[in-house]
């Protein structure tokens, strides 16, 4: 079975500052990876994914993530954080075997300061 | 991007009482899954439903739910006796034709048991 680990339940950055977000996979078998960003009382919107080919994926709203294999990692950055950015992010897992059901992590809250 | 919908957006119900979510799902989309995410908590699998049929359920989806595509296009969780711990957002999501566990998730309907 695979899990998802997501160091930080909250993390507070200032606007303009580098946005990382650490989440680190177990999986028996090549994983699929996902980020999912979830604003207040709204659904889980995708963020980006991995899947196979380029380890550096990129997503929507400057958001990027690297797929490390030996690290089994797949921490996700931003540049520069606006205030737009505050959210909640769930790193997911799935494989092919499991019907591609997602396993979520505990999600990380993201507080942007001014 | 076509969007997942989910009626209702919020539903109040008694303990014991039946209830019933119900999704509309994007077109040509193979996979459908239920999650659910009690308040504070993580995004938790409920079911995956593959070619009109339960493919896999989680240790939560008890004999209580209940999955159906009713007419071939809406897909329904009906919940037959709710309880207390049943109260969570309750997303619907759907996997693309070309699997990889990427999946669109609806806005969710809030269940709340009195």
């Amino acid at each position: 079975a695979q899990s998802v680990t997501q160091l930080g339940s909250h993390v507070s950055v200032s606007e303009g500052a580098l946005v990382l977000l650490r989440c680190n996979y177990s999986s028996s078998v090549p994983p699929y990876l996902f980020w999912y960003v979830q604003y207040p009382n709204q659904g889980l919107q995708l963020l980006l994914k991995y899947t196979t080919g380029a380890t550096l994926v990129k997503g929507i709203n400057g958001f990027e993530a690297e797929f490390k294999k030996s690290e089994t990692s797949f921490h996700l950055t931003k540049p520069s954080a606006h205030m737009s950015d505050a959210a909640e992010y769930f790193c997911a897992v799935s494989v092919g075997g499991s019907n591609y059901k997602l396993t979520f992590g505990k999600g990380t809250l993201l507080t942007v300061n001014p | 991007e076509p969007e997942v919908t989910q009626t209702p957006s919020h539903q109040v119900t008694q303990m014991g009482q039946e209830v019933i979510l119900r999704c509309v799902p994007i077109s040509n989309h193979l996979y459908f899954y239920w999650y659910r995410q009690i308040l504070g908590q993580k995004v938790e699998f409920l079911v995956s439903f593959y070619n009109n049929e339960i493919s896999e359920k989680s240790e939560i989806f008890d004999d209580q739910f209940s999955v159906e595509r009713p007419d071939g296009s809406n897909f329904t969780l009906k919940i037959r006796s709710t309880k207390l711990e049943d109260s969570a957002m309750y997303f619907c999501a759907e996997g693309g034709a070309s699997g990889r566990g990427e999946q669109f998730f609806g806005p969710g309907t809030r269940l709340t048991v009195l």
